[in-house]
């Protein structure tokens, strides 16, 4: 695609519940991250991909979170039990390399806002 | 670990006029890159500059310049000739040279521009 679609744009679900985030990267792009961005703050880093597995998930909160991309595009950002601690943004970017290059600038979603009554 | 620090959580400026935001940074690294990205209320993440810390020469991007002070670990952004447009707030953002691409943002400034 032309740009970093994520889905739904605006979740809002009670205490306890399963939800699943979605990211469909820019086309070609093999690196992937999750971020969380809580109200009034900067994003913090959650999770990286390359390819199709999990380079870096040091910034998961706990055993809760967990994402995947199975085929080494869209990936999905799962929290099981949620909490009202977890209502934020959840944005995600795609990079064309996960190489420290210059050339490794990442394009971010429009994130998903997830509400957690 | 490395942090980054906006003490600004508001500034405003008049349309036409400068503005400067300010940065800091804490990190042990000597090899790393600093960027600002401007958050809109559509929430996308938009790279407005970036600079090498090896580079010498401050980054500017047509109305956007740093000043970039490696020693003081500092990393301010002036905007220039400010347009309405310009209103969004803006993160400050760490990468290492040898943890792939991944960002620690700072608290973040909002901007506002008045007509």
């Amino acid at each position: 695609g032309a740009g970093v679609s994520q889905t739904p744009s605006n979740k809002v679900t009670e205490k306890g519940k399963y939800v699943e985030l979605r990211c469909d990267p820019i086309s070609g792009h093999t690196a992937l991250y999750w971020y969380r961005q809580s109200l009034g703050q900067g994003p913090e880093f959650l999770i990286y991909f390359q390819g199709t597995g999990a380079a870096d998930d040091s910034g998961l909160p706990n055993d809760r979170f967990f994402a995947v991309r199975p085929e080494g595009s869209v990936s999905t950002l799962k929290i099981q039990r949620t909490e009202r601690g977890d209502s934020a943004v959840y944005l995600c970017a795609s990079s064309l390399t996960g190489s420290t290059s210059n050339t490794g600038e990442l394009f971010f979603g429009e994130g998903s806002r997830l509400t957690v009554l | 670990a490395q942090t980054v620090t906006q003490s600004q959580p508001e500034m405003s400026v008049q349309e036409a006029e400068t503005v400067t935001l300010s940065c800091t940074y804490d990190t042990s690294e000597s090899d790393y890159y600093l960027f600002w990205y401007k958050q809109p209320p559509s929430r996308q993440m938009i790279l407005v500059i970036r600079q090498e810390a090896y580079k010498q020469q401050n980054a500017t991007e047509n109305r956007f310049s740093v000043n970039f002070q490696k020693a003081a670990k500092s990393f301010s952004l002036k905007i220039s000739d400010s347009q309405l447009g310009d209103a969004a707030m803006y993160f400050c953002a760490y990468r290492s040279d040898n943890a792939g691409n991944m960002l620690t943002f700072g608290g973040g400034t909002r901007l506002m521009v008045k007509p």
